[in-house]
């Protein structure tokens, strides 16, 4: 079955650190990867999407890598700061799926000081 | 301010109420989406609306029955709800249905 694993327990670094967040996927062939940050009480909020054939994508203090053999997504924060602190979700679109994204259950970020 | 609004926020019902969530959005997209999001699970996917037309039902039980009247506006209409219905259901658009999702806030439902 298709499934999509992201770090259940929560990741705490210190402030000014790279984080470094992992999605791992089987039994999919993506068209296309985004990742969202929800905030406790809110809804989620795209941050970036990168194609099958792409390797990386940046925006800002915001890397994305995707790694189809692999089959992983790598999630970088640097210079990280207390505002970076959320749930960060990684989501596939199927190739041929419309827009039909299946969710991981996110792994929690804390910067601390 | 996402440019999509849902209304409630809060909502408490019991099992034999009916209910309403509404969603509106601003940003002249063209699909939305009703999402649920359970403690400790991923976002389901309920139901998608694309050019007002139902586009997909995620095998949803039939007390939970979507409306969209127009492409600004999807409601989700709710009836003999059950505890374990007691989640977050977000709305969200795009446009087309290749793109990134806009969510609104969420309506935070408790089922007694």
């Amino acid at each position: 079955s298709q499934k999509i694993e992201q770090n259940s327990e929560a990741l705490n670094i210190q402030e000014g650190k790279t984080a470094t967040l992992t999605c791992n996927y089987t039994n999919y062939s993506p068209a296309y990867l985004q990742w969202y940050r929800q905030d406790p009480g809110r809804g989620p909020v795209f941050l970036l999407l990168i194609r099958e054939n792409e390797k990386e994508k940046r925006k800002e203090r915001l890397k994305v890598t995707f790694d189809t053999t692999l089959k992983q997504s790598l999630f970088h924060i640097t210079a990280s700061q207390p505002a970076d602190s959320a749930t960060y979700l990684c989501a596939l679109a199927l190739t041929g799926g419309g827009n039909k994204l299946t969710f991981g259950t996110g792994t929690q970020l804390k910067v601390e000081l | 301010e996402t440019g999509v609004t849902q209304t409630p926020r809060h909502l408490v019902m019991g099992m034999t109420n009916k209910k309403s969530l509404k969603c509106e959005q601003h940003l002249g997209h063209n699909a939305m989406y009703w999402y649920k999001q359970s403690a400790k699970k991923p976002l389901e996917l309920m139901f998608v609306y694309s050019l007002e037309e139902r586009v997909e039902n995620n095998s949803v039980p039939s007390r939970f029955s979507p409306e969209c009247p127009n492409s600004s506006h999807l409601f989700l209409h709710l009836h003999t709800l059950q505890p374990e219905d007691s989640a977050l259901y977000l709305c969200a658009s795009s446009q087309d249905r290749q793109r990134e999702l806009f969510f609104g806030e969420g309506s935070r439902l408790t089922v007694l």
